[in-house]
């Protein structure tokens, strides 16, 4: 069974600069996908970013960057300039790779990321 | 192009009761996938739906229950409702195959009183 780790319950970052959450997982699989999800106070889970475990280069979506390595299992997230808008819960997200009909997200316990004008 | 959609919004029950919480994939997917989401925590998955059959199930008592109808729709059911139900009920869409993003909705929010 997969199990994901983000060991920061909270954060907070003034508005304009970077931040890192991290996450940690464990598989015995070697093709999966990892996925950075937010979820504001409306609730609605929003895709952030996603990361194929059998590409080297790190994803990345405007301000919102990985680095993922993969020996040390080891997926944070980057957000570059940050803005008021990027207040939300964070979670790191975990899905089987290797069979179809699999693809279940496991996901983390989150990280809730303040933006303080 | 809408998105995932799911109804009801909100929903009290008393325990003992059943309760049936609907979603409407996005536009062209054909996989239904619901999660139960306490207080505080992350989403946990219940089991998935494809071609109107449950292809995946998660830890969760027989109580939980689903549907998929032709047109990929889904519901989510639960019997005998208990406190511990109290929570909100995400489903997301996809397309069926490996590593496929899934979509969420904006919940159900369930209070079992």
């Amino acid at each position: 069974a997969q199990t994901v780790t983000q060991s920061q319950p909270e954060m907070s970052v003034q508005e304009a600069e970077t931040v890192t959450l991290s996450c940690t997982y464990d598989t015995s699989e070697n093709n999966y996908y990892l996925f950075w999800y937010k979820q504001p106070p409306s609730r609605q889970m929003i895709l952030v970013i996603r990361q194929e475990a059998y590409k080297q280069q790190n994803a990345t979506e405007n301000r919102f960057s990985v680095n993922f390595q993969k020996a040390a299992k080891s997926f944070s997230l980057k957000i570059s300039d940050s803005q008021l808008g990027d207040t939300a819960m964070y979670f790191c997200a975990f899905m089987p790779g290797t069979n179809f009909g699999n693809e279940k997200l496991t996901f983390g316990t989150g990280t809730r990321l303040t933006i303080i004008p | 192009d809408a998105g995932v959609t799911q109804s009801p919004t909100h929903l009290i029950k008393t325990r003992g009761q059943q309760v049936t919480l609907r979603c409407s994939p996005k536009s062209g997917h054909d996989t239904v996938s619901w999660y139960q989401q306490a207080l505080g925590q992350g989403p946990q998955f219940i089991f998935q739906y494809y071609e109107e059959e449950e292809r995946q199930r998660g830890n969760f008592p027989d109580r939980f229950s689903g549907h998929q109808f032709p047109n990929y729709s889904s519901e989510l059911n639960v019997n005998a409702l208990l406190l511990g139900d109290s929570a909100l009920y995400l489903c997301a869409s996809s397309l069926s195959d490996r590593g496929e993003t899934q979509y969420f909705g904006p919940g159900t929010r369930l209070l079992v009183l």
